[in-house]
This record gives structure tokens, sequence and C-alpha cells, in this order.
């Protein structure tokens, strides 16, 4: 089945714990975009990927790294988790970075205490 | 500054009613406009708009985009309790594939 999957879908972690949230798509696409998801202000966009080793900073990417080692992979990375970011993150995948066939992941749900 | 508002924030109507959903926009070098529907998960795609005034249609739901008024409405006919969700809007930008969203209408369909 095509999807984007992504780890954990849960994820409660205290201020400064080095974390990652992985993604990874079985549909060969070149495009990869993390968003973030806050009540009131809908979706955001962290950080995008065009292709392997091609990243961009989105409109929100303080606080935050990625990778794209690998065309299925694009992991988010929180060096140093803060409280203000608590928030619903999406992982969304398309072959030409066109919203035409955007996939999005399940979202992982994180509580920064 | 680029931007994507929709409106109303929220709806509810019953089931068999016609609602329309707003999306206005300001954004440099538009490509696309698209509409996604969000349950309790991931948003899943409804439609793509990229030239005015060309109806965009799937079941009893349909869209159009008018350019020049730099707008788009979703409309839904005759209302479901399964189109309760948060519909949102997202423009596309040229420059280096940018997505801006709305933050969404909740609609809420009573039987």
């Amino acid at each position: 089945e095509a999807q984007v999957t992504q780890n954990p879908r849960y994820l409660i972690t205290v201020t400064g714990k080095k974390l990652t949230v992985t993604c990874s798509q079985n549909m060969n696409h070149e495009y990869m975009s993390w968003y973030r998801q806050d009540p009131g202000l809908g979706l955001r966009q962290i950080y995008y990927s065009m292709n392997v080793e091609v990243t961009d900073k989105g409109d929100v990417p303080e606080g935050y790294k990625v990778s794209r080692k690998e065309k299925r992979n694009f992991p988010l990375i929180l060096e140093s988790p803060s409280p203000n970011q608590t928030s619903l993150y999406f992982c969304a995948s398309s072959p030409t970075g066109f919203g035409y066939g955007y996939t999005f992941g399940s979202g992982t749900r994180l509580t920064v205490v | 500054e680029d931007k994507v508002v929709q409106s109303p924030l929220s709806l509810v109507v019953h089931e068999g009613d016609t609602v329309t959903l707003n999306c206005s926009y300001e954004v440099t070098n538009f490509r696309s406009l698209l509409w996604y529907k969000q349950e309790k998960k991931a948003p899943t795609f409804l439609f793509m708009l990229t030239s005015s005034g060309i109806e965009k249609k799937s079941g009893r739901l349909s869209s159009i985009l008018d350019k020049k008024e730099l707008f788009s409405i979703l409309n839904i006919t005759a209302t479901q309790t399964g189109d309760s969700a948060v519909y949102l809007c997202a423009v596309e930008a040229n420059n280096f594939n940018k997505f801006y969203f709305g933050s969404g209408t909740k609609l809420n369909v009573k039987p």
C-alpha cells in the first residue's frame, strides 16, 4: 500500500531532550515536507526537500533540523525541544512537489513538558 | 506577507443542507490552490485549482477559483454526517514549491 509512515504517533518528552521523528514513504516521491499544525494557525511548513541531499527552510524552521540521505526517508530532528514545539506534526510527500498527489502521514502528536 | 484566510472558522448544519466554504489568499507567485479534508487524522486531497472560472466537481463537492479576486469556494450539497471534518485550503507558490495553508473551516453536520 502506498503510504507515508511516521513514527512515533504520540510522544511526550522533557525540555532539552533530543528527539527524532521518522518519516518514510514507499512511493518513490522526490518531494517531502514537514508541517506542524496548531489550533487557529493551520498547517505551517517547517522544512521541505526537493530530492536527496536537497533541503530548504519553510516558514517555521527554528528549532528543527532535517536530513535527506535517502529518497524514502526524511527525519525531523529536535535537538533541544521546548514547550512551544508542542504540536501535531505531519510529514508529506509528492512526486513532483506540486500539491496534486500530496500524501500526508498519519501525524505525530508531540508534547514537550 | 503571504497568507491564506478561510471563513467561516466553524459551521454547524443539518443533513441535507448546502454549505459554502470560503478561502481568500494573498500569495505572490501563485501556482495552484488546493482543498483538503481532514478528519481525525491526516488531510486527504480533494481538489487542485489552477485556472479561474473552471469548476472542479466530485460527487456532491465542487470548487471554483477566482484569480482576479483571489479567492476560492468549496460547495457541498446535500450534506451528510460523513462530511463532518475540517476543510483546509492551501496555496502553492511557484517559488521553491512553498505551500501556505489556511487555518481551516470546521464543519459539523448534524443528523
